[in-house]
Formats: structure tokens, sequence, C-alpha cells
């Protein structure tokens, strides 16, 4: 019964380099999102995911950031050419139905990424 | 854009104290969550609010949703220490949106 997975928990890159966060939701959850975490704030949305598909982006830079959530296997969140301020934490959740109809999500421990 | 607005950011209080936190939008919610974050870890769900001017309790915790279905509340009745952590108020659609967060310390 093992609930959201994330990994790594803890990441560090130099700056240009890539960093790729998994997340594995929970068994049966087909919704997936992403959220950016710096210390004593809330969590910043950015993107929604179903297997296969990007449902809501918005949230998302355009530029160096991207997604997925593939038919098999975890969502990826990726940076590339990770800046200084790419620096936080960022959380994976899951939903059996899509958090506007449930309200609830599940959230991994999240990955804390420092970029030097 | 940041929908929803909580107040206060920070609070520390004394052991036993009663305290109230609010969650505030101009926007109109079909529903609104209220979840509870501690250090290292992801939020986890307290509460959902679904109708206006509904109120929810759990244990010591009092959550109101206003009857616009704008705003809600969270009180807590004679705080403890194990009360302390992030408290973040949630709800929207395909973007669905935390709030800026109110960081409660009880000390003991």
């Amino acid at each position: 019964n093992a609930g959201v997975m994330q990994n790594p928990r803890h990441l560090v890159r130099r700056r240009g380099q890539e960093a790729r966060l998994r997340c594995s939701p929970m068994k049966g959850h087909s919704h997936v999102y992403w959220y950016r975490q710096l210390p004593e704030e809330g969590l910043k949305f950015m993107v929604y995911l179903q297997k296969e598909n990007i449902i809501d982006e918005s949230g998302m830079p355009k530029e160096r950031f991207s997604a997925e959530f593939p038919k098999e296997g975890p969502s990826i969140l990726r940076i590339q050419q990770v800046v200084r301020g790419d620096s936080a934490a960022y959380f994976c959740a899951s939903s059996i139905q899509g958090a506007e109809n449930t309200g609830e999500l599940f959230f991994g421990e999240g990955s804390r990424l420092t970029v030097l | 854009t940041q929908l929803l607005e909580q107040s206060p950011q920070f609070l520390s209080i004394q052991e036993g104290e009663n305290l109230t936190v609010y969650c505030n939008s101009s926007s109109v919610f079909s529903s609104l969550q209220w979840y509870r974050q501690e250090p290292g870890e992801g939020p986890v769900l307290l509460v959902t609010v679904v109708t206006g001017g509904e109120v929810k309790k759990l244990k010591r915790l009092t959550f109101q949703f206003g009857d616009a279905r704008k705003d809600s509340s969270l009180h807590i009745t004679a705080a403890q220490p194990g009360d302390t952590g992030l408290y973040l108020c949630a709800g929207g659609g395909n973007q669905f949106y935390f709030g800026t967060g109110t960081s409660l310390t009880v000390i003991p």
C-alpha cells in the first residue's frame, strides 16, 4: 500500500546541468500534479497530467521545464540548464479522479533541488 | 496569480491558546480544502468543505466555509505543540491552487 514515491529526495546540480525528478503515483491513481515550494511558502502549481496527457501546464516556465507521465513508468519533471533560482522543493501529488472532483491530493515527500 | 490569500503568514503562540487562520479569495470555489504540512514532508489533507456556511469539526479544529464560498477559516482551540506546522488552504479546477500558507508554532 505504497504512497506517492518521489526520487531522488535530494539532488545537487551545478548551473547548466539537467535535473530529472521522478514521481510514482499511488496505485490506481492516474492524475498527477507537480508543485514547487520555497521555504516557509505555499505550493505553486506547475503542471497537471493524466496518463500520456498534459492537462494544464500553465504554471510551468515555458523554457527549460518539461513534464511527462508516460503510459508505463513514473511521471518525470525535467529541468534543463538549471540556474540557482531553480533551487526549491518539488512536490508531486496524485489523485484518483482529479483534484477538482475529489479535492484530495496525496503528496510525496518531495525532491529538494539545490543548484550550486 | 495567487488566488488564495492566507493570514496571518506566521503565528507563534503559547500552548493552550486559541487561534484562527483565514483563507480569502475574490473567486468562488466549489469546495475548499485545508492541508497541514510538517517540515520535510508533503502536505496531508485535513478536511474538505463544500457547502456555503458549512462548519466541520475535527477534534480541536473547526473549519468554516464562507456563505459566498470565497473564504474559509480554521480555528484551533487549546493549541498543542503537536499542532505546529504549515497550514494550507487549497481549491480550484485543473489548476489546483494552494494558499500562501500560515506557519504555526506552538510553544510548550
